[in-house]
């Protein structure tokens, strides 16, 4: 089993605000998967990071793989009120998740 | 087409009954995943089937739950003589394959009072 560990755990910010979220490992990962989940809701794919160093952007969102493949980051923009939500990754070689990590954006 | 759906939505039974859950994936999808959420929390893997090999039994917390896919479909998880702890919602999700996105249905909040 490939341990994932998130951090911050809670993130309570301002509208307009920049924010990173991690998500470090010990292990090497094949590609890393990011998901957001609402409340009520089922956790859902925001991007899929395959190659050591890739960036990936999603509109306000930037994924980034670590060059070794064993943590990433995901860096919002501006956040909007619409982005609150648990925050998740997960490893493609593995079926655990991260324990999440909580953003709250306040109007 | 259609997603992944779950039933019921919410449960609620006693300390000591057996519930089931029930998981209809999408068509098509040759794995299948159980998670356990409880309030506040991250996921928690319980089980995962791909195809005709055998199930990852793995993340089953107690020889209470099983968990069985038939004709490579739908699932049912099974909780025998509930717990309070058990109280969680369980999400179900499927994909094309082990690794591959994983599309969740909305889970079954499940209360043993």
């Amino acid at each position: 089993t490939q341990l994932l560990e998130q951090s911050p755990q809670f993130l309570s910010i301002q509208e307009g605000e920049n924010l990173t979220v991690y998500c470090n490992s010990s292990s090497v990962f094949s590609s890393l998967q990011w998901y957001r989940q609402e409340p009520g809701e089922g956790p859902v794919l925001l991007v899929t990071v395959v190659t050591g160093g890739e960036v990936k952007k999603l509109k306000r969102l930037t994924f980034q793989f670590g060059d070794a493949r064993k943590d990433s980051s995901l860096h919002i923009t501006a956040a909007q009120p619409g982005d609150t939500g648990l925050y998740l990754c997960a490893g493609a070689n593995d079926m655990r998740f991260g324990a999440g990590t909580r953003l709250t954006v306040k109007p | 087409g259609a997603g992944v759906s779950q039933s019921p939505s919410n449960k609620v039974t006693e300390k000591g009954k057996d519930v089931e859950l029930r998981c209809d994936p999408i068509s098509g999808h040759t794995a299948l995943y159980w998670y356990r959420q409880s309030l506040g929390q991250g996921l928690e893997f319980l089980i995962y089937f791909q195809g005709n090999s055998a199930p990852d039994k793995s993340g089953l917390p107690s020889d209470r739950f099983s968990a069985e896919r038939t004709g490579g479909s739908v699932s049912t998880l099974t909780i025998q003589r509930t717990q309070q702890e058990d109280s969680a919602v369980y999400l179900c999700a499927s994909s094309f394959g082990g690794g591959a996105e994983q599309y969740f249905g909305p889970g079954t909040r499940l209360t043993v009072t």
